[in-house]
């Protein structure tokens, strides 16, 4: 079963920030939160991941709390392009998605 | 970053025929590699895990016999339906896992086949 809790969708405005959070309250101390997302009738897209410090890059940043319960993974200027399902993933020895966000950028 | 693909990319065959999807780490070698099963508006399920000169090892549900996967070599991977029937109809997509070091890995998807059967 997945380790994560997303919310089933969200809406956010073209042009402005997506902040898309994630609870996964039962994270181990070695495990690492993985962000992915899913176009339409494509495979899995990685975004971004991180252990316990907050992460950066061209595509995204992933703010993860203190205790690591829970993250948000932070679009900065949604396009249309954006539109997809994005799930959030405790990284054991295999990905098990979970049911993800289903993003609807507006324009 | 590393490119996985999968051949076809879609298929469409008859009920009671076999089908063969083949997925390809492009650039890396692949000890292990992995198939999901999507259905529509619903999330990837995991169906098996493959294991370079091993038997591959199966999820709770998924028919080993139904669902034969050989893992022959360092980059391909192949998932045959046997007997396929019109339930089997769905998303199906792999990924290769890649070392980056010691207990260090990534993982990369494929693109997708989509098995229609009719």
């Amino acid at each position: 079963d997945a380790k994560t809790t997303q919310p089933p969708s969200m809406d956010c405005a073209e042009g402005r920030a997506a902040n898309l959070p994630c609870n996964h309250s039962t994270i181990s101390g070695n495990e690492y939160v993985y962000w992915y997302r899913q176009i339409h009738s494509q495979g899995p897209q990685y975004i971004i991941h991180g252990l316990k410090n907050n992460e950066t890059n061209e595509m995204a940043s992933l703010i993860i709390t203190e205790d690591r319960k829970s993250s948000t993974l932070i679009l900065p200027h949604a396009t249309l392009r954006d539109t997809a399902v994005y799930y959030c993933i405790v990284r054991d020895d295999k990905i098990i998605f979970g049911k993800g966000t289903r993003l609807h950028i507006l324009p | 970053g590393a490119v996985v693909s999968q051949h076809p990319s879609r298929v469409i065959c008859k009920s009671g025929t076999s089908v063969k999807i083949e997925c390809r780490s492009l650039d890396f070698q692949a000890t292990t590699m992995f198939w999901y099963r999507q259905f529509p508006k619903q999330s990837l399920m995991l169906m098996a895990t493959s294991n370079e000169g091993s038997k591959a090892t199966y999820e709770q549900g998924v028919e080993k016999d139904k669902f034969l996967i050989n893992h022959a070599s360092l980059t391909l991977s192949t998932l045959t339906v046997t007997s396929a029937h019109p339930e089997d109809s769905s998303f199906y997509i792999c990924s290769a896992r890649r070392s980056m070091g010691v207990f260090t890995y990534e993982q990369y998807f494929g693109p997708g086949t989509r098995l229609t059967v009719t």
